[in-house]
Order: C-alpha cells, then sequence, then structure tokens
C-alpha cells in the first residue's frame, strides 16, 4: 500500500529535550516536505526536500532541523524544542514533476512541549 | 502575506443537500495547480480534488466539483447530496512555484441530519 508513515504519531516532551519526528514514505517520491498545523492558520511549511542530500528552508524553519539521507526517509529534527512549537506536524511526499505533484500527507504527529 | 483567503470559516449543510466553499488566491503565474484537502476529526489530510489552471474544464470527482475562475481566481468547491461524513475542515491550497503547497486557512463543514 502507498503511503507516508510518521512516527509518532503523538507526543509530549519538555523544552529543551532534543525530539525526532520520523518520516518514511514507500512510493518512490522525490520531494518531501514537513508543514505544521496551527489553529486559524491552516497549514504552513517547515522545510521541504526536493531529492536526497538537497533540502531548504520553508515559511518557518525556525529551531527545526532536516535531513534526506536516503530517499524514502526525512525525519524533523527539533534540538531545543520550546512551548511554541506545540502544534500538529505533518510530513508530505509527491512526484518532482509537474504533472505529477499530487502530495500525499502523513496521519500527522501532535507534539506538546511543555 | 496570505495567498490562499477562505471567507468562510464555517459552515453547515443539511445531509442531502448542496453546499459551496469559497476560495480565492493571489498569483501571477500562468500555469499553476489548485487543489482542495478534506481534513476529517482523524486528522488525515485527504485529496478532494485537484485542478491544473491550463485546462479550462472544470475538474469533478463523483460528488465533488468545483468551479474554477481563473480571471477571478477563484476556486470554489461544490459538494452534492452532502452526507455525515462530509463533516471534516476543507482546505484549499495551489501550487505555483515549485513544489509548495500555499494552504487558506479552512473552512469548518458540519453536515447535520
Amino acid at each position: 500500500e502507498a503511503q507516508v508513515t510518521q512516527n509518532p504519531r503523538y507526543l509530549i516532551t519538555v523544552t529543551g529535550k532534543k525530539l525526532t519526528v520520523t518520516c518514511s514514505q514507500n512510493m518512490n517520491h522525490e520531494y518531501m516536505s514537513w508543514y505544521r498545523q496551527d489553529p486559524g492558520l491552516g497549514l504552513r511549511q517547515i522545510y521541504y526536500s526536493m531529492n536526497v542530500e538537497v533540502t531548504d528552508k520553508g515559511d518557518v524553519p525556525e529551531g527545526y532541523k532536516v535531513s534526506r539521507k536516503e530517499k524514502r526517509n526525512f525525519p524533523l529534527i527539533l534540538e531545543s524544542p520550546s512551548p511554541n512549537q506545540t502544534s500538529l506536524y505533518f510530513c508530505a511526499s509527491s512526484f518532482y514533476q509537474r504533472g505529477r505533484n499530487i502530495q500525499y500527507f502523513g496521519a500527522g504527529t501532535r507534539l506538546s512541549v511543555l | 502575506a496570505q495567498t490562499v483567503t477562505q471567507s468562510q470559516p464555517e459552515m453547515s449543510v443539511q445531509e442531502a443537500e448542496t453546499v459551496t466553499l469559497s476560495c480565492t488566491y493571489d498569483t501571477s503565474e500562468n500555469n499553476y495547480y489548485l487543489f482542495w484537502y478534506k481534513q476529517p476529526p482523524s486528522r488525515q489530510m485527504i485529496l478532494v480534488i485537484r485542478q491544473e489552471a491550463y485546462k479550462q474544464q472544470n475538474a469533478t470527482e463523483n460528488r465533488f466539483s468545483v468551479n474554477f475562475q481563473k480571471a477571478a481566481k477563484s476556486f470554489s468547491l461544490k459538494i452534492s447530496d452532502s452526507q455525515l461524513g462530509d463533516t471534516a475542515m476543507y482546505f484549499c491550497a495551489f501550487i505555483e512555484n515549485g513544489y509548495a503547497l500555499n494552504f487558506g486557512k479552512g473552512t469548518s463543514l458540519l453536515v447535520t441530519p
């Protein structure tokens, strides 16, 4: 089954404790992206990657890191989480072709930083 | 700057009726892609329908159809024969350059019996 898998689905942590949210896709997509969703703001892009070892900042990258060492994986790293990073996070992937750019989303990770 | 505007934060419709969700956007590009995503209470983001800007014909997917007005930069979603399972947050989004989805703030739709 074609899917984007995020883990964990729920996470409660404390300020300053490093954490990683994993994302994996099995569709051989070149493009992967992280979004955060906050009430009243819709979804905003954090980081994206157009292929292995190619990453770039989205609209709200502060406080986040990413890596793309393998095509299928795109982890989101919070080196020192803060309460303003409490949010719902989505990973998404698509082919890197304009006619095939439908993005498929993971199930989301709800993060609470205390 | 917000480039996708959904002017209806909340809407409700009775089962079996038709409802239209509004979306306007701003871009200087001539070729781009428009999407409606549905987010039910499970929080999963589900693609409802997709429209390519260079295609004049409005996209349809079963009970879901769009009214794409390129000159007006308008992309509304019509849901016919509404069902209880259509209750969800609906997001309008588009891709102009690159592959980043620009999302609106969403419209919360409630379908009542």
